[in-house]
């Protein structure tokens, strides 16, 4: 799981809280995502970055909210306003310093389970 | 817009025996492809990519990869399976642009692979 750690492991909810997972990378990556991974589906983009400060929409970003005050961290917010939260979630990062940048994998953090009672 | 199929949800194959998962792709342009494997409740290591050059990609754990542009596949291999192989993997196509240099990346639903002893 390279540089990227993510807690907690495993997180659980209550109707109508919201919740922090943590994300945080040691590899000096410029970029950073966050997925959902539901059984059958694949990955799906919540949110990502690119640079401090600054982050875009995904494809299913409603219900969750993110920050990046700082180029190491990228924490993800689950709302009460996400009406099935229960997933697991994955953040990445990715190098965008060199000229074959777009070429670049992405690096995955262990993931977060996120269960609401 | 750019989408990846993985054809099959499961594949079973015996111990030592050759192994193939599919993944066909489409995209605009030229494909950039990468392979993930997913061991349970983990995040997504790296296998390997195309990009360009020599249409046989090798990569870890002795996993290759074949490009076909014409029938637009890029088939994960290995020459023999092992019970530790068994996994979750993962086709991804590099999709949109992010900006600063950096694309998502467009992932198929997976693929559940079973070694038998």
């Amino acid at each position: 799981d390279g540089g990227i750690t993510q807690s907690p492991k495993y997180l659980f909810r209550k109707e109508g809280q919201n919740v922090t997972l943590s994300c945080e990378q040691n590899l000096n990556h410029d970029a950073m995502y966050w997925y959902r991974q539901d059984p059958g589906q694949g990955l799906r983009l919540i949110y990502y970055s690119q640079i401090v400060n600054d982050f875009q929409k995904g494809d299913i970003a409603e219900g969750y909210s993110v920050s990046r005050e700082k180029k190491e961290s990228f924490p993800l917010t689950v709302t009460s306003a996400q009406k099935n939260p229960t997933a697991f979630y994955l953040c990445a990062s990715s190098r965008t310093d060199s000229q074959y940048s777009s070429y670049n994998e992405q690096f995955f953090g262990p993931g977060t389970r996120l269960t609401v009672l | 817009a750019q989408s990846v199929a993985q054809p099959e949800d499961q594949v079973n194959v015996a111990e030592g025996n050759p192994l193939t998962v599919k993944c066909t792709y489409s995209v605009s342009g030229n494909p950039y492809l990468f392979w993930y494997v997913q061991y349970p409740n983990r995040g997504l290591q790296f296998l390997l990519k195309y990009i360009t050059g020599d249409n046989l990609v090798k990569g870890s754990y002795g996993f290759e990869a074949e490009f076909n542009k014409s029938q637009t596949s890029f088939h994960l291999k290995k020459p023999s399976a092992l019970v530790s192989d068994s996994a979750l993997y993962f086709c991804a196509v590099r999709g949109a642009y992010s900006g600063a240099g950096s694309y998502q990346l467009t992932f198929g639903k997976g693929t559940k692979l079973s070694v038998i002893p």
